[in-house]
């Protein structure tokens, strides 16, 4: 089956600096992955999608890569602000916890903006 | 605003009872998915139902199960409630399913005592 997991839990960061949140996959039939912010008290906010067949997708201030060799996808945050504040989660569709389109998340990243 | 109505927000019962929980999707939105999150297993899929259908099913509980009604709503039904239940409970919702965002809302946080 497939997990998503997430290399680092906490990622500290200076404000205006650019992030990079990593996240490994083990299901090389996953062919759709998003990125989500969650803030405390509210559900994961959709940011950023990617389908299998492409490599990167841009968007305002951030892009998503993906690396299908190495079954690796990263989030790019560009001048980060203090509103970036929150546990960022990958989730690709299929895998051992999902069926048919049920998401499978990985345990989520904190990222600490420092001022 | 993800446009995903939950309700309640928060919920508090007792060991035994039953509980329902209510989703709205997103206006043109067919497919409304159920997802867990607690502290040990972070974020997990419940079950998905689509324009009425139940479609897929993850790691859900023979106790839990849900139902989507002709105006798209849904419910999840929580039975013989345990300690361990006790999370916040999400709705997605999609416009169809498959390689499409799942937009979700601000969850339910059912406390059991």
């Amino acid at each position: 089956g497939e997990s998503v997991g997430l290399h680092l839990p906490t990622l500290s960061v200076q404000e205006g600096d650019n992030s990079i949140i990593n996240c490994a996959y083990s299901n090389s039939a996953s062919d759709y992955f998003i990125w989500y912010k969650q803030e405390s008290g509210k559900g994961p906010q959709f940011i950023i999608d990617i389908r299998s067949n492409m490599d990167k997708r841009q968007g305002q201030r951030v892009t998503v890569l993906l690396n299908k060799t190495v079954k690796h996808l990263s989030l790019q945050i560009a001048a980060t602000q203090p509103g970036d504040s929150a546990v960022y989660f990958c989730a690709g569709l299929g895998g051992s916890g999902g069926g048919a389109d049920g998401l499978t998340f990985g345990k989520g990243t904190h990222l600490i903006i420092q001022p | 605003d993800s446009g995903v109505t939950q309700t309640p927000k928060h919920l508090i019962t007792a060991t035994g009872q039953r509980v329902t929980l209510r989703c709205s999707p997103r206006s043109g939105d067919l497919s409304v998915y159920w997802y867990q999150q607690s502290l040990d297993q972070g974020l997990q899929f419940l079950i998905q139902y689509y324009n009425g259908e139940e479609r897929a099913k993850g790691n859900i509980l023979e106790r839990f199960s849900a139902q989507q009604f002709p105006d798209l709503h849904s419910e999840l039904n929580l039975s013989s409630l345990e300690l361990g239940d006790s999370a916040l409970y999400f709705c997605a919702s999609s416009v169809g399913g498959g390689l499409q965002p799942q937009h979700f809302g601000d969850g339910t946080r059912l406390s059991i005592l």
